[in-house]
């Protein structure tokens, strides 16, 4: 079946450490997104890419920076890991047509020691 | 600003017992409301979206543009709708998803 796939699926790092979550998909889908979940604030934009050459910040952009090296695959970095980005990470895709066909990947539990 | 609130962060019930999830939202515009599930352990799914209208599970949402709310409702819940049940929203032109804090819905035996 078609899915959006995330590594790694844990990952314990240290503060300061460079980090990169990758994302692949097989949906054929235009648009991906990065967001973060924590609890009691929900899941917050990071950043989300309509197209290889377009590539735009979300809400919380700061400390996080991105690549989509082709259509299938986005990668989420962390510069210089800090604490309060341990969090749940998930990536998602969509059709370009409206919001509808969202697929979200498994997640990626980041902990920043 | 684009919001959208969820304003329950847990909600427990019994068995049997009806269920409402509220959202509230704000959009300058004609937004599309959502509805997503987290199971425990799960990836986030679709559970319904306004426009369909459907029924997804037993569980319906009507949006009320007056009140800017999009609440989720299940007469009769059952032990399995325990999950984590996120409001989302985005605008027609399909822009990105803004979601809620989410409630996490707890149904006892």
């Amino acid at each position: 079946d078609a899915d959006v796939t995330q590594t790694p699926r844990n990952r314990i790092t240290k503060t300061g450490k460079r980090i990169m979550l990758e994302c692949s998909q097989t949906k054929g889908h235009d648009r991906m997104y990065w967001y973060r979940q924590d609890p009691g604030l929900g899941l917050r934009l990071i950043y989300y890419s309509f197209d290889v050459k377009d590539i735009n910040k979300g809400e919380i952009s700061d400390g996080y920076s991105v690549s989509r090296q082709a259509q299938a695959k986005f990668s989420l970095s962390l510069e210089s890991a800090i604490p309060n980005q341990t969090a749940l990470y998930f990536c998602a895709t969509s059709v370009g047509q409206g919001a509808v066909g969202y697929t979200f990947g498994s997640g990626t539990r980041l902990t920043v020691v | 600003a684009q919001r959208v609130t969820q304003p329950e962060k847990l909600l427990s019930v019994f068995k049997g017992a009806p269920v409402e999830l509220k959202c509230n939202y704000s959009y300058s515009g004609s937004p599309e409301l959502f509805w997503y599930v987290q199971y425990s352990r799960q990836r986030l799914q679709l559970l319904l979206r306004h426009i369909s209208r459907e029924s997804i599970k037993g569980f319906t949402a009507d949006l009320n543009k007056g009140e800017t709310s999009f609440h989720l409702k299940k007469p009769f819940a059952q032990e399995e709708d325990s999950a984590m049940y996120y409001c989302a929203l985005s605008g027609l032109k399909g822009d990105k998803l803004i979601f809620g804090t989410g409630t996490r819905l707890q149904v006892f035996p």
